[in-house]
């Protein structure tokens, strides 16, 4: 059984540039989560699915930030017209749905950094 | 609101002592589950434990050891003969719906 996996793990890119990550959540997990997380701090929820729907989206992910998750399998993460800030680790984790305890597998995330 | 707190920005430890990081939350909600994570250098969390909020129990798992405590909020880890390789920021967290509440962190560093 494989983990959560992510494509790329890392990317440097120039201001103003589109960036695209890949998540592939562990196979019969039907959510899937995209956070967050910059040195020093703890992760912040972006955005989550279940299934093919994306139910919820943070106040952080602004316009130029999109995620699909067409098929209910893989999902990707872009941002258009980068910026300096939003250079972070962008970490994709997946669960089974249902009662809220279910635990939530983080993949090995991807760095991207904005020069 | 909920929140989850862990005052030990970062402890520095010989190997082979015993280590104790410390979680305290808060919450409204009467059924919640807690969580530590391990964050190694490379990134990755990897998933500890999960406790819910009906199991006061201890938990032992080798050196590994949990003390959940309803009456203090309080959701400690223990670490005993701590070894190098325990390096890593250790988090807790607190699942609230669909997503968790996560603390900032405790950046342990084992010394050989």
């Amino acid at each position: 059984d494989t983990g959560v996996s992510q494509d790329p793990r890392h990317k440097i890119t120039k201001r103003g540039q589109n960036v695209t990550f890949r998540c592939d959540p562990i196979s019969e997990h039907n959510r899937l989560y995209w956070y967050r997380q910059t040195l020093g701090q703890g992760p912040e929820f972006l955005t989550y699915f279940q299934n093919e729907a994306q139910l919820e989206k943070s106040r952080l992910l602004s316009d130029r930030f999109s995620a699909e998750r067409p098929k209910g399998s893989f999902s990707t993460l872009e941002i258009q017209r980068t910026e300096q800030g939003d250079s972070a680790m962008y970490l994709c984790a997946s669960s089974l749905e249902g009662f809220s305890g279910n635990t939530i597998y983080f993949g090995e995330g991807s760095w991207l950094t904005v020069v | 609101a909920q929140k989850v707190t862990q005052a030990q920005t970062e402890i520095s430890v010989v190997e082979k002592e015993d280590v104790t990081l410390d979680c305290v939350y808060e919450t409204r909600d009467t059924t919640y589950y807690l969580f530590w994570y391990k964050q190694p250098p490379s990134g990755e969390l990897v998933f500890l434990i999960r406790r819910n909020s009906f199991d006061e129990q201890n938990e032992i798992s080798g050196r590994y050891s949990w003390n959940f405590q309803k009456s203090t909020s309080s959701f400690n880890f223990t670490i005993t003969a701590s070894q190098v390789v325990d390096s890593a920021v250790y988090f807790c967290a607190l699942n609230s719906n669909y997503q968790l509440i996560w603390g900032a962190g405790t950046k342990l560093i084992i010394k050989p």
